[in-house]
């Protein structure tokens, strides 16, 4: 079974500070995705990356970046962290980015900035 | 450009009672569709998906869906719900734009089995 693992499962940061969210997934994944998911507007992209050093906009980037290293590892930068970035935040990945392919999920970070 | 509207935030519905979550999407590209389920306090993970040939889908714990294209539509259907049902149901759809699988998910449906 595919395995999507994210560094923390709760955050409480403060206005302003670096925050850094860690996914990790061990089935050699080519694509690797970042999403928040907010009450009623379910799951938007943030960014997504289709190989080791690539990296693509999703439709909110701003406010974010990212970064991937190694195949396997995908981290979520959140520069200077505001309120209205307080969310759960999902990371994904995918076989090969193809349109049939499934997603897998971690379990999500719930990402508090006061 | 692709999107998908789940018209209903939230189903309560009776223990052993049927229930249909819908779900209409639009795209300029072809797509395939997917359903995915969220357990309280866990990710998404896959309930089925529609990739080609019968239009009637089925998950491994009773759910199907049809994939209805001149409606625009894949609904999602369990002729007796269990409170094990209890979760948040996504409707997603994923088409290649710009060089890149896209998907976009629906806001999601949340589905309350009452005892």
């Amino acid at each position: 079974d595919v395995k999507v693992t994210q560094s923390s499962r709760y955050l409480v940061k403060r206005t302003g500070e670096k925050v850094f969210l860690e996914c990790v997934q061990d089935m050699d994944h080519e694509n690797m995705f970042w999403y928040r998911q907010d009450p009623g507007l379910g799951l938007r992209l943030i960014y997504f990356s289709y190989d080791v050093k690539m990296k693509e906009k999703g439709d909110i980037p701003e406010g974010y970046s990212v970064s991937r290293e190694k195949k396997e590892r995908f981290s979520l930068i959140l520069e200077s962290a505001s309120t209205n970035q307080t969310s759960m935040y999902l990371c994904a990945s995918s076989l090969a980015g193809a349109s049939t392919d499934t997603q897998y999920f971690g379990p999500g970070t719930r990402l508090t900035v006061l | 450009a692709q999107s998908v509207t789940q018209l209903d935030s939230q189903v309560p519905v009776f223990e052993e009672a049927p229930v249909e979550l819908r779900c209409n999407y639009s795209s300029s590209v072809s797509v395939y569709l997917f359903w995915y389920v969220q357990y309280p306090n866990q990710g998404l993970q896959l309930l089925l998906k529609y990739l080609s040939g019968s239009t009637l889908v089925e998950s491994i714990n009773g759910f199907e869906a049809e994939f209805n294209k001149s409606q625009t539509s894949f609904h999602l259907r369990k002729p007796s719900v269990h409170i094990s049902d209890t979760a948040e149901y996504f409707c997603a759809v994923s088409g290649f734009l710009g060089g890149y699988q896209k998907v976009t998910f629906g806001t999601g449906t949340k589905l309350q089995v009452i005892p």
